[in-house]
């Protein structure tokens, strides 16, 4: 299958410090990406729908200042957790599609913890 | 294998039984379903998955069924081995007609398969 890196596993920084997580489809290329968040023993909850060249669209509730997602070519979507403060900590986990009905690949995830 | 019922976080099976993990889904117009199985601090991996026109599907070891009619989503895992062990996620999602959409994932079954 199609492979999604992600980049960095885990990171620690301080409140108040901003920080940034790299998505990468290495072998396909994808208009599309998806940033989730994943708490201790809960779902992964859906943040923004990242596109190549246009605004990201952010789902409720979630800050678009906050997290600023950038998708500046077909391979590569990043997201900066700005002015990060402990509640950020958590795992962040972005996804490519090649397209519609189909399956979802996924980054090994990023381990933020903000204290 | 044991039936789980709905909202269970955790299913133990013994190895080599056929496990069932169940789901249920949101969105009556959800049209593409997948499993992915999370391990511990890794991202989603890619399963099964199936489309709306059906209503079962087989994979190596593992079969999904889909039951529109309640809103039902289920996974069978035969002859469960140690590296099963695992969470478990349904996924959904519905056709936007806008290209590839976000997925929205169930809340998780933690099989533990014992020796």
């Amino acid at each position: 299958g199609a492979v999604v890196s992600q980049h960095p596993s885990r990171v620690i920084c301080k409140s108040g410090t901003s920080v940034k997580i790299e998505c990468r489809s290495l072998d396909f290329q994808a208009t599309t990406m998806f940033w989730y968040r994943q708490f201790p023993k809960q779902s992964l909850m859906l943040m923004a729908t990242s596109n190549e060249g246009s605004k990201a669209t952010y789902e409720q509730g979630v800050e678009k200042d906050k997290f600023l997602i950038n998708h500046a070519s077909l391979t590569l979507s990043t997201l900066t957790v700005t002015s990060a403060h402990p509640e950020d900590s958590s795992f962040y986990i972005c996804s490519a599609r090649t397209g519609d009905f189909s399956e979802a690949f996924f980054g090994q995830g990023t381990r933020l913890t903000v204290v | 294998g044991e039936s789980v019922g709905l909202h269970l976080p955790t299913l133990s099976v013994q190895e080599g039984d056929n496990s069932i993990i169940n789901c249920a889904y949101s969105n009556s117009a959800s049209d593409y379903f997948i499993w992915y199985k999370q391990e511990s601090g890794k991202g989603p991996q890619f399963i099964i998955d199936i489309r709306s026109n059906m209503d079962k599907r087989q994979g190596q070891r593992v079969t999904v069924l889909l039951n529109k009619t309640v809103k039902h989503l289920s996974l069978q895992i035969a002859a469960t081995q140690p590296g099963d062990s695992a969470v478990y996620f349904c996924a959904e999602n519905w056709y936007s007609g806008g290209g590839a959409d976000g997925l929205t994932f169930g809340k998780g079954t933690h099989l533990i398969i014992q020796p």
